[in-house]
C-alpha cells in the first residue's frame, strides 16, 4: 500500500546549522506531496507542499523538492533557527482526496543557540 | 487563520474507563472532522471520517464500537474511547476542514492518552 518513511529523529542541531530531513515515499500512482509542521502545544500547520514531479515546494527558507525518479521529497532548510524547532511530518495524498493524508511517523527537530 | 482546538491535551486513566476528547473548530463551521492516532515511532494514522450529523466512516482496522465518535454540531467532534486497555495508549490528533477552503486541513494540538 501506499507509505511514507522519514528519518528517525530527534535532530538535534545548532543554530544556523544546515539540516536536511529525509522522507521517502511509495504510492501506486502520482500523489501530492507535502511537509507540515508541529509546534509545541499547537495543531499541525501545512509548511509546503509539490503537486508533481520536479515541483520545488518553499515556505519560511524550507524547500523540498519532489523527485520521481529516487521517490523522495526531503526537506532542507539552509540555516536553521531555535525557532523551528518542532516536529515535522512528511505527507501524501492523491488529488481530489487530500483530506485523506498519508504521514509519516514525525520527526523531532531541536535547535540549540 | 483558522483554529481548531483540542482538549484535553494529556489525559491519563485506569483499564476500564471510557475517556472522551472533544475537537472543536473555534471560527469556522467544519464540514467534516478527522481523527488520527499515532503510536509510538509510527505513523500518524487516519482512523475515522466524521461529517456533521451523519455517522463517521471507519478505516480498515479500527473498531467502531470502541472508537465512538459523535460530530453532532458544525464546530464540534467527539471522540470516545470506550473500555481503555493500555494499548489504546496513543496520540491522537483531529482536524477539520471548511467550505471554500480547497481541502486546506485544521489541526488540533492533539491529545496523549496513557491508560494503566
Amino acid at each position: 500500500g501506499d507509505s511514507v518513511t522519514q528519518m528517525e529523529g530527534p535532530v538535534t542541531l545548532s543554530e544556523e546549522a544546515f539540516l536536511t530531513i529525509n522522507c521517502t515515499y511509495t504510492a501506486t500512482g502520482y500523489p501530492s506531496l507535502f511537509w507540515y509542521v508541529q509546534y509545541p502545544g499547537e495543531g499541525l500547520q501545512l509548511l509546503l507542499k509539490a503537486t508533481k514531479a520536479d515541483d520545488k515546494g518553499s515556505n519560511k527558507g524550507f524547500e523540498a523538492t519532489y523527485r520521481k525518479e529516487t521517490t523522495s521529497f526531503h526537506l532542507e532548510k539552509g540555516s536553521v533557527q531555535v525557532s523551528d524547532s518542532a516536529v515535522y511530518f512528511c505527507a501524501l495524498a492523491f488529488s481530489g482526496g487530500y483530506n485523506k493524508l498519508i504521514f509519516g511517523a514525525g520527526t523531532r527537530l531541536a535547535v540549540h543557540p | 487563520g483558522a483554529v481548531v482546538s483540542q482538549h484535553p491535551s494529556r489525559v491519563i486513566c485506569k483499564s476500564g474507563t471510557s475517556v472522551k476528547i472533544e475537537c472543536r473548530s473555534l471560527d469556522f463551521q467544519a464540514t467534516t472532522m478527522f481523527w488520527y492516532r499515532q503510536f509510538p515511532k509510527q505513523s500518524l494514522m487516519l482512523m475515522a471520517t466524521s461529517n456533521e450529523g451523519s455517522k463517521a466512516t471507519y478505516e480498515q482496522g479500527v473498531e467502531k464500537d470502541k472508537f465512538l465518535i459523535n460530530h453532532a454540531s458544525l464546530t464540534l467532534s467527539t471522540l470516545t474511547v470506550t473500555s481503555a486497555h493500555p494499548e489504546d495508549s496513543s496520540f491522537y490528533i483531529c482536524s477539520a476542514t471548511r467550505e471554500g477552503a480547497n481541502e486546506k486541513l485544521f489541526f488540533g494540538s492533539g491529545t496523549q492518552l496513557s491508560v494503566l
